[in-house]
């Protein structure tokens, strides 16, 4: 879908760098995810966001920093790269309705060598 | 907290024939069933869901069919086609708050021509 994009789709980085992973929607949903995508392991979350400057860990959150300024932005850091963090990242909105479907971005393909 | 378990990981079919990916979850409080079709190297997407007011809903060769008492529900595909191979996940949520949804492993579903 258009309207929630990810940037950049691939990044290859090495450890002990940063690293910051942009997710920006059109649509001016409430709720914005991210999820790491890992063989066996399904979908993970990692951080999610009900609004603008409302934040809270998930799952996995050990090792991310979020963000959310503008309701259309959600970016994810990596403070200092590791391994474990090779993954498909995916980016995911959703209304605040209630009817809870998620619009999930093209995904980031990241390497930490 | 929520947690989902699908099954089987992987399932083969012949072209034609049907297919049942079946999910538990744990809280009795979640009221809201998605399940998502991730195409290989694609975005996950909703093909369909279901909540918990509701048995069973269909949608052509796809249905979902819910069992609040023992807490399963499962995806139907009727007359599989090769373009149905993919990976399927199911999630579980509940309303209050955000419809952050709890997904299980996912289901490598392979359709033989």
């Amino acid at each position: 879908d258009a309207g929630i994009t990810q940037s950049p789709r691939y990044k290859i980085t090495e450890t002990g760098r940063q690293v910051t992973l942009m997710c920006h929607q059109t649509w001016s949903h409430s709720y914005m995810f991210w999820y790491r995508q890992d063989l066996g392991h399904g979908l993970r979350l990692i951080y999610y966001s009900a609004a603008a400057d409302i934040t809270d860990k998930g799952e996995v959150p050990d090792g991310y920093v979020v963000s959310r300024s503008k309701t259309e932005n959600f970016p994810l850091t990596l403070e200092s790269a590791t391994r474990s963090q090779t993954s498909v990242y995916f980016c995911a909105s959703s209304t605040n309705s209630g009817k809870g479907e998620q619009f999930f971005g093209p995904g980031t393909r990241l390497t930490v060598l | 907290g929520e947690n989902v378990e699908q099954h089987p990981s992987t399932l083969s079919v012949q072209e034609g024939d049907s297919a049942v990916i079946k999910c538990t979850y744990s809280d009795s409080a979640s009221n809201y069933f998605p399940w998502y079709k991730q195409e290989l190297g694609k975005r996950p997407q909703l093909i369909i869901d279901i909540r918990s007011n509701v048995g069973e809903k269909k949608d052509q060769r796809i249905a979902v069919t819910l069992n609040k008492t023992a807490k399963h529900f499962s995806l139907h595909i009727t007359e599989t086609q090769p373009e149905d191979s993919a990976v399927y996940f199911c999630a579980a949520s509940k309303a209050g708050g955000s419809y952050i949804p709890t997904f299980g492993r996912g289901t490598s579903l392979i359709v033989h021509p």
